[in-house]
Formats: C-alpha cells, sequence, structure tokens
C-alpha cells in the first residue's frame, strides 16, 4: 500500500520568510512518481511539478525549489521569500506504474503568509 | 487550461435522494478519475475509468457508482445520499497513455451538501 504523510497540517510565516513543506511517502514500487499541487483559497487545484523517481536531481522554478531524497523517502517543497500569494493549501501527491495512474494524496499543508 | 468542466458547481439534496455529477472533458483524455475532498484526509479517489465503459473502484467507493458512455463525459452517482457524502468532490483527467506523465489535472470542483 502507498502512503503519503504531510505532518505539517499548518504553517503560519511572515512575508519574505523562508519556508519548508515536508513530505513524505511510502511505497515498495521502484519506479514512481510524485507530485505537488497547489490549492489557493478559490479551491482550485493547480498542478505545481512531477518528480520521478530515478531523477534525484533538485529543482528550482523562480522561487520555489524542490529537494527530492530516495534514502529518506522524502520529496520536500521550500518557498523562499514568500509572499502573501503563496496562501495556499499544498498536497504532495505519489503515483506508482501500471496503477491507472493513481495518485495517492497526503492530508495537505495549510501555509498561512502573514503580510 | 485542460478543458474540464464539472456540473452542477453546487447541490444541496436531502438524504436519500439520488444525485448525478457530471464531469465533461473536451480533449478526449483515456483516463478520468472522480475524488472527494474532505478536511483531514486530503483527496481520496471513489472511482476511475481507463476508457468508455471501463472503470474500476477506488478506496472510497462505497455508496458511489460511475458511468462512461461517451470519452468526453464521466458520471459519478450517489444512489441514496447521505449525510457522510458531504462533501467537494473533484473530476480529475491524466493526458498522456505512455510516457511517464501521470499528472493529473483537475476540474474546478463540486461542492455537495446533503441534509
Amino acid at each position: 500500500a502507498q502512503k503519503v504523510t504531510q505532518a505539517q497540517t499548518e504553517i503560519s510565516v511572515v512575508e519574505k520568510e523562508d519556508v519548508t513543506l515536508d513530505c513524505v511517502y511510502e511505497t515498495r514500487d521502484t519506479t514512481y512518481y510524485l507530485f505537488w499541487y497547489k490549492q489557493p483559497p478559490s479551491g482550485e487545484l493547480v498542478f505545481l511539478i512531477r518528480r520521478n523517481s530515478f531523477d534525484e536531481q533538485n529543482e528550482i522554478s523562480g522561487r520555489y525549489s524542490w529537494n527530492f531524497q530516495k534514502s529518506t523517502s522524502s520529496f520536500n517543497f521550500t518557498i523562499t521569500a514568500s509572499q502573501v500569494v503563496d496562501s495556499a493549501v499544498y498536497f504532495c501527491a505519489l503515483a506508482s506504474t501500471g496503477s491507472a495512474r493513481q495518485l495517492t494524496f497526503g492530508s495537505g499543508t495549510q501555509l498561512t503568509v502573514l503580510p | 487550461d485542460a478543458g474540464i468542466t464539472q456540473s452542477p458547481r453546487h447541490k444541496v439534496t436531502e438524504t436519500g435522494t439520488p444525485v448525478t455529477l457530471r464531469c465533461h472533458q473536451t480533449e478526449n483524455h483515456r483516463y478520468m478519475y472522480w475524488y472527494r475532498q474532505d478536511p483531514g484526509h486530503g483527496l481520496r479517489l471513489i472511482h476511475y475509468s481507463y476508457g468508455v465503459k471501463d472503470t474500476d473502484k477506488g478506496e472510497v467507493s462505497d455508496g458511489y457508482s460511475v458511468s462512461r458512455s461517451k470519452t468526453e463525459d464521466f458520471l459519478l452517482t450517489l444512489e441514496s445520499a447521505t449525510s457522510s457524502q458531504t462533501s467537494v468532490y473533484f473530476c480529475a483527467i491524466s493526458p498522456r497513455v505512455s510516457g511517464g506523465s501521470y499528472e493529473q489535472y483537475f476540474g474546478p470542483g463540486t461542492r455537495l451538501t446533503v441534509t
């Protein structure tokens, strides 16, 4: 069985602070994919990034960066110089190959960035 | 924009009544999914489809049925709604058959209240 744990239920930071959202996953599969989604207060779900299990390179996109560590089964997400518009619920998710692409989601982290 | 619409967007219904939610896509993607989102649980898969008339159960399928008679439409039916089915329901598509692109794109959601 697959599992995704986002232990941080809520995080509150002041604008311009850096913040890291943790994601730990469990799977028996050797090939899998990890994702981050953002859900702003308006409610839609926005795809942010996909990472393959065989590619452990970290990725940076503007103020966002992702740290994938297979050794610790973690896929953490860092926002640098946070802004109020970053306030949202962030979900980490896992998919294994051959599973009809089913995603297993974590329970989400509510990030509030205060002005 | 993945071309996914959901209808209705909001619905209030009474316990014991049947309810059908519709997901419509414009890009002929093979894979479609229904999730429910509840506080503390993230998104949980109800049912999914991998083609016309090809459907399977997800993690929380009890009390729900689905149908897919056309590629573009995926219907979720609550045969006899209960208060525990009060939730936000999201439809999603996965855009590729091969190539490792397993991310899903979500519709705007339907907020269902069962009184």
